[in-house]
């Protein structure tokens, strides 16, 4: 069975503040992807980052960059000097084929204030 | 129109009545999913069509039944309801195989049953 925990329920920073959400799963498959999606109040799920289980290498997006080890099962994001327009909830999510029965945790709220 | 849509994007009902909540993709996807988000529980996968057969239930109760007439559009006929089924329900398009792992939501359908 697969499981993604993610530990922080509620986190509130202030602009400009650098913050990293917590991702830890659990999963027997050798071959996995994992996710991360923002969910702003309108509802809306946004894809973010998908990184498949071979491929260890942490990656950067302008003011977002993602760890993932697999040693610690961990797969954490972090967001550099804030803004207020990142408030959302960030689920992580674990899959073990491409496309199917996303496995989310329960989300990380992100409060921003300026 | 772009991207996902759903509709309605609020809907109230009673117990007794029929509805039917639509959601449409303009991405030329092939693959389209429902999930349920429930309050302070994890995304839930309901069902998921990929090439208009569907290849995933997810042991959800026959008051839900899902129908994709085509690769662009997916509904979810709900009969018979219970209180505990309020949630957001959320639409979700892939292109099956070569982009699956990016799935592209719609904003979603906030369902209240009284």
């Amino acid at each position: 069975a697969q499981k993604v925990t993610q530990a922080q329920t509620e986190i509130s920073v202030v602009e400009k503040e650098d913050v990293t959400l917590d991702c830890v799963y659990e999963t027997r498959d050798t071959t996995y992807y994992l996710f991360w999606y923002k969910q702003p109040p309108s509802g809306e799920l946004v894809f973010l980052i998908r990184r498949n289980s071979f491929d260890e290498q942490n990656e950067i997006s302008g003011r977002y960059s993602w760890n993932f080890q697999k040693s610690t099962s961990s797969f954490n994001f972090t967001i550099t000097a804030s803004q207020v327009v990142d408030s959302a909830v960030y689920f992580c999510a674990l899959s073990e084929a491409p496309g199917y029965a996303l496995n989310f945790g329960k989300g990380t709220s992100l409060l921003v204030t300026p | 129109e772009t991207g996902v849509t759903q509709t309605p994007r609020h809907l109230v009902m009673g117990m007794t009545n029929k509805k039917s909540l639509k959601c449409e993709q303009h991405l030329g996807h092939n693959a389209m999913y429902w999930y349920k988000q429930s309050a302070k529980k994890p995304l839930e996968l309901m069902f998921v069509y990929s090439l208009e057969e569907r290849v995933e239930n997810n042991s959800v109760p026959s008051r839900f039944s899902p129908e994709c007439p085509n690769s662009s559009h997916l509904f979810l006929h709900l009969h018979t309801l219970q209180p505990e089924d309020s949630a957001l329900y959320l639409c979700a398009s892939s292109h099956y195989p070569d982009r699956e792992y990016e799935q592209y939501f719609g904003p979603g359908t906030r369902l209240t049953v009284t």
